[in-house]
Parts: structure tokens; sequence; C-alpha cells
């Protein structure tokens, strides 16, 4: 079975750009995170999908950050435009509480964010 | 707000000891206490979960939990070469939503 993946792996663009990330979570788990790691500090969850619904976005930044996730399976995540304090590594997880009997999220193995 | 915290490390153990890491929290109502284990450049992979005070023991991980005094601890027994990673402490109340720490780096050295 396929994990999460993510993509690109490593993205460097400059201030004021846009940028897209782009999450597939496992097939079939409603539940999808997205979370961001600046360096040298923790990993801080951004949002939360249950299938195509946002169920939590209380960690996202500010409105520069926009979230999607169109029927319910791949969701994006666009940067417009991009600062420097952007810059971190953005994870997706997915997990299907149903069928794990606790909310075990599954990682990707994230994308690396850039803004010069 | 909730934090989660973390001894940074890295922690230098050599291979056949039990490395001890260790977590505190500050929300009291947290219910779910997680370790993740991390290599560099890779994505945190779930280890171990604990819901109870007292021990929960797989294979050589021993997580441990003390609600009381708000800490959550791994001992890895046996330590070896392959455990070096950072180890992530993760604590969530009811939403689901883990806290993270910064992660503890261990280095077992043969």
């Amino acid at each position: 079975e396929a994990g999460v993946t993510q993509f690109p792996s490593h993205s460097v663009i400059e201030k004021g750009q846009t940028v897209t990330l782009r999450c597939d979570p496992i097939s079939g788990h409603d539940n999808l995170y997205w979370y961001r790691r600046v360096m040298g500090k923790e990993i801080k969850f951004l949002l939360h999908f249950v299938k195509e619904s946002k169920q939590d976005e209380s960690g996202m930044p500010n409105n520069r950050f926009l979230a999607e996730r169109t029927g319910g399976t791949y969701s994006t995540l666009k940067v417009q435009p991009a600062e420097l304090e952007d810059s971190g590594v953005y994870f997706c997880a997915s997990s299907d509480p149903v069928l794990a009997g606790i909310n075990e999220q599954f990682f990707g193995p994230g994308t690396r964010l850039t803004v010069l | 707000q909730k934090e989660v915290e973390q001894n940074s490390g890295p922690l230098s153990v050599p291979e056949g000891a039990i490395a001890s890491l260790n977590c505190t929290y500050s929300d009291r109502g947290s219910q779910s206490f997680f370790w993740y284990r991390q290599y560099s450049g890779k994505s945190p992979e779930l280890i171990m979960f604990i819901y109870s005070n007292g021990d929960k023991e797989d294979g050589r991980f021993t997580a441990q939990l003390n609600k009381a005094s708000q800490y959550v601890s791994l001992l890895i027994r046996d330590s070896q070469p392959s455990d070096s990673a950072t180890y992530l402490c993760a604590v969530s109340g009811g939403s689901y939503i883990p806290t993270f720490g910064r992660g503890t780096s261990l280095i077992v050295h043969p």
C-alpha cells in the first residue's frame, strides 16, 4: 500500500511568488492534515480536512495560505504571496480513526520550502 | 498555550544500553500521548502511543506516563545504531490534533 506522498520534495522561490504544494493521502483515509516545521522549532498544526470539508483550520497563519481538498482525495496548499518567514518543511498526514481505532497519523516525507 | 517540552540533546548512548527520552507537557486535559521517530530527511513515524498512567511495552520500547506530574517518557532497551534518530513527543486532547515537542536527537554509538 502506498504511503502519503507529497510534491514537490523541495521548492525554492522568491519572496512574493506563489507556490502550491500537493499531498496525496493514503487511499481511503478521510482525514488529512497539514503541518509545518520552521527550522529550529516544533512541528505545528495548520489544518485538518475530513473528506473535502475543513474541520479545523485554526493553525493557518494568515490569509496568504489557502488549502483545498476538492473531491476529498488529494489536497493542495497554496501560499500567495510567499514571505521569508514561510520557509520550512510542510508535512502532510492522513488517518482513518475508524480503521486504526486511534488517530494514528501517517506522515508524508514533507516539502521543504525555501523563500529567498 | 499548550506546550510540549523535550531536551533537544543530542543524547548519546553506547550500543546495548538503555536510552531514556523525556517529555513534559503543560495541558492537564491531555488525553493521548505519542512518540514519533524521525530519521534525518524522512517523515515522522509513530512508534508508541499511551493513554493511561503507567507503563506500556512494545518490544524494546517502553512508554511511561505520569499524568499527575505531566510527564511522559520513552525507554529504548538494547539500543542499536539503527535507533539513532530524532524522537518527537506529541500530546493531544479530544480533538486528535497533536501538539509536538521539538524532538530529542538520539545517537547510539557502536
